[in-house]
């Protein structure tokens, strides 16, 4: 089964709004990291949490893992019209021989 | 370093032709995956190689498609002969060895099979 699955929402929210993505997983991991991708390009990395880590921050990006629960969720914070994208969580499981499995992806439109 | 490689960036093939799309990876990294995305079936592995060596090719849908890396900067993916249903974005990616680090995506090659 694939690991890595985001809750299959499309958001759509206003300038300056947050916006917040959740992702389950099914395995025991080394990591989890987050992807975005513009229409039409490759995906990009944003940021990976550690196993043993439970919040972390990169700008505008806030992540928390929760390996009790198997999830994570990705917060933007005061989103902007360039942050319209797909995001992806991707796990990086233990066994996984540094295979990195993704989910389906969250589609989220920033209105101006 | 210019990134992971991908060409060709689009490529529009006749059903029953043999299609190969290409991956330089990133110099230094140990790993490269091939990725397929498609609307109904989001992200899928089809296979990845560790230093050049197939670890894992279990995702690749049938024999129809094959994967080489005769060196560590050059890899391809081979459909033969492709068919309709193929169609969909391939993406290379190259990942560095050791613990929690991030894989480096090409733009992805677009197959179109009519």
């Amino acid at each position: 089964s694939q690991q890595g699955e985001e809750d299959p929402q499309a958001l759509s929210i206003q300038e300056g709004e947050n916006a917040t993505m959740n992702c389950s997983y099914k395995t025991s991991i080394n990591n989890l990291q987050w992807y975005r991708q513009n229409s039409g390009r490759g995906l990009v990395h944003l940021i990976l949490i550690r196993s043993n880590e439970r919040e972390k921050h990169s700008g505008r990006l806030r992540v928390t893992l929760d390996t009790s629960k198997k999830s994570s969720s990705l917060l933007i914070t005061a989103s902007r019209a360039a942050d319209t994208a797909s995001y992806f969580c991707a796990t990086d499981p233990i066994y996984g021989n540094n295979r990195l499995a993704f989910g389906k992806g969250n589609q989220v439109v920033v209105i101006p | 370093d210019a990134g992971v490689i991908q060409s060709p960036r689009h490529e529009v093939t006749e059903m029953g032709q043999e299609v190969t799309l290409r991956c330089k990876p990133i110099s230094g990294h140990d790993y490269l995956f091939w990725y397929r995305q498609t609307m109904m079936r989001g992200l899928e592995l089809l296979i990845y190689f560790n230093n050049n060596v197939p670890i894992d090719d279990s995702g690749m849908p049938e024999d129809r498609f094959s994967a080489k890396m005769p060196n560590a900067s050059f890899s391809t993916l081979k459909i033969q002969p492709s068919e309709p249903r193929d169609s969909a974005v391939y993406f290379c990616a190259s990942r560095p060895g050791g613990w929690n680090t991030e894989a480096f995506f090409g733009q992805g090659t677009r197959l179109t099979v009519v």
